[in-house]
């Protein structure tokens, strides 16, 4: 069963619009939840995390993601996107009794329009 | 440097041919991880390793192996490659405990045809 679900493989935006990419997980307990973005030819790098606490988190480079239990949900924002802004983002998951392993979405594909 | 340095990052072989990717981290981890990128399907995890003595099979571990030779290096072989196997590889590291991010190298291009 999938664990990670990302609505949208590609997401067209202008620069200076919101950037809102969705995530969703299949779990009863809470996971703990990771947003990684691949700009061309390189690694992933990550942008921001959940554990525990706060369910509002702040990344790098403006993002910021809400942990929502009853949703289920990790959607990734960004209140004005820019042009540096287009690469690949990519939702994850680490569940429970799952040591430690690190489970992604299939990954949307942002791409900045001027 | 890199931290998690990844050698070849482009390799173009043929169906049949052994095949080795190898990864190397200055991080001090113990563990390491190799993933397998394809379009559409996001990162699948193939073998894991918590420490040397310690590795175990992911989602997609038929047709690889792997070996870990020291602390700070991990390898991934393909004994004998397929067309299907063509992919972008990712070698990662992570600290041990809960939730902990994991690093990533900057990737293995195969291409096998």
């Amino acid at each position: 069963a999938q664990s990670v679900t990302q609505l949208g493989s590609h997401v067209s935006v202008s620069e200076g619009a919101l950037v809102l990419l969705r995530c969703n997980y299949s779990s009863s307990v809470p996971p703990y939840l990771f947003w990684y973005v691949q700009y061309p030819n390189q690694g992933l790098q990550l942008l921001l995390k959940y554990t525990t606490g706060a369910t509002l988190v702040k990344g790098i480079n403006g993002f910021e993601a809400e942990f929502k239990k009853s949703e289920t949900s990790f959607h990734l924002t960004k209140p004005s996107a820019h042009m540096s802004d287009a690469a690949e983002y990519f939702c994850a998951v680490i569940l429970t009794d799952s040591w430690g392993k690190l489970q992604f979405g299939a990954g949307t594909q942002v791409v900045v329009t001027p | 440097d890199a931290d998690v340095t990844q050698t070849p990052r482009n390799r173009i072989t043929k169906t049949g041919k052994r095949i080795m990717l190898e990864c190397s981290q200055t991080k001090g981890h113990d563990r390491m991880y190799w993933y397998r990128q394809d379009p559409g399907l996001g990162l699948r995890l193939i073998y894991y390793s918590f420490d040397v003595k310690d590795i175990n099979k992911g989602e997609i571990s038929d047709g690889y192996s792997v070996s870990r030779q020291a602390q700070a290096k991990f390898s991934l072989s393909l004994e004998s490659a397929i067309p299907n196997q063509t992919a972008l590889y990712f070698c990662a590291t992570s600290e041990p405990g809960e939730g902990r991010e994991l690093f990533f190298g900057e990737g293995s291009r195969l291409t096998v045809l």
